[in-house]
């Protein structure tokens, strides 16, 4: 069974810039989740969809920061105006509901920098 | 809200020691937990998990945690310590019944000869 597929790997900006992220999950996983995890921190959590709808974005900057996963497969994360702020690393996940007790198979993650 | 707090941000073990990392937890009720570990360049990976059960988990590697609702810890636990074992160790919880996992701030592993 493949894993969680991310690209690029690794993404170098200018503030002011945007840039996309994509997402593969495992075949079959109904949720997927975006984490920003900055250097030395755990993750946190993004956004999370069950299918193509977004069941939380509360910790999404609404301002710059756009998430899709228009078929419920692949999902793509989208930083308008990148910010010094937004270098982190940004990890995926996927699960399927088991009734609560779904695990979350995480992805390499891409390793984003803003000069 | 559910929180985590894991209290050491590096640990430094002997290769063939016994290893605890600590996690202590915040959750009115019973939690789901969780043990992550992120080697370089690489996405997190479970170790193992914690439904309501056994107190006593056991995990992938010879890892195994022990949970205590009294004292709100799901602390990781080795019995003896490989170099490969060097890595970022997250410990996590996540309500009962919810989707939203809480991630500490991970524990960095050195492993020395």
């Amino acid at each position: 069974e493949a894993g969680v597929t991310q690209s690029p790997r690794y993404a170098v900006l200018q503030e002011g810039q945007a840039v996309s992220f994509w997402c593969d999950p495992i075949s079959g996983h109904d949720t997927l989740y975006w984490y920003q995890q900055p250097r030395d921190q755990g993750p946190q959590l993004l956004v999370y969809f069950r299918d193509e709808a977004v069941i939380d974005n509360s910790q999404l900057p609404s301002d710059r920061f756009s998430a899709v996963r228009p078929k419920g497969t692949n999902s793509t994360l989208k930083i308008q105006s990148a910010k010094q702020g937004d270098t982190a690393t940004y990890l995926c996940a996927s699960s399927r509901d088991w009734g609560g007790r779904d695990e979350q198979y995480f992805g390499p993650g891409t390793r984003l920098t803003v000069l | 809200a559910q929180s985590v707090t894991q209290p050491d941000a590096r640990v430094t073990v002997s290769e063939g020691a016994s290893l605890q990392l600590r996690c202590k937890y915040s959750y009115f009720g019973t939690p789901y937990l969780f043990w992550y570990v992120q080697y370089p360049r690489q996405g997190l990976q479970l170790l193992l998990k914690y439904y309501p059960g056994d107190p006593v988990v056991q995990g992938v590697n010879g890892f195994e945690a022990e949970f205590s609702k009294s004292n709100s810890s799901f602390h990781l636990r080795k019995a003896s310590v490989h170099w490969s074992d060097w890595a970022v160790y997250f410990c996590a919880v996540r309500r009962t019944g919810g989707y939203k996992v809480v991630f500490g701030s991970g524990t960095r592993l050195l492993v020395s000869p």
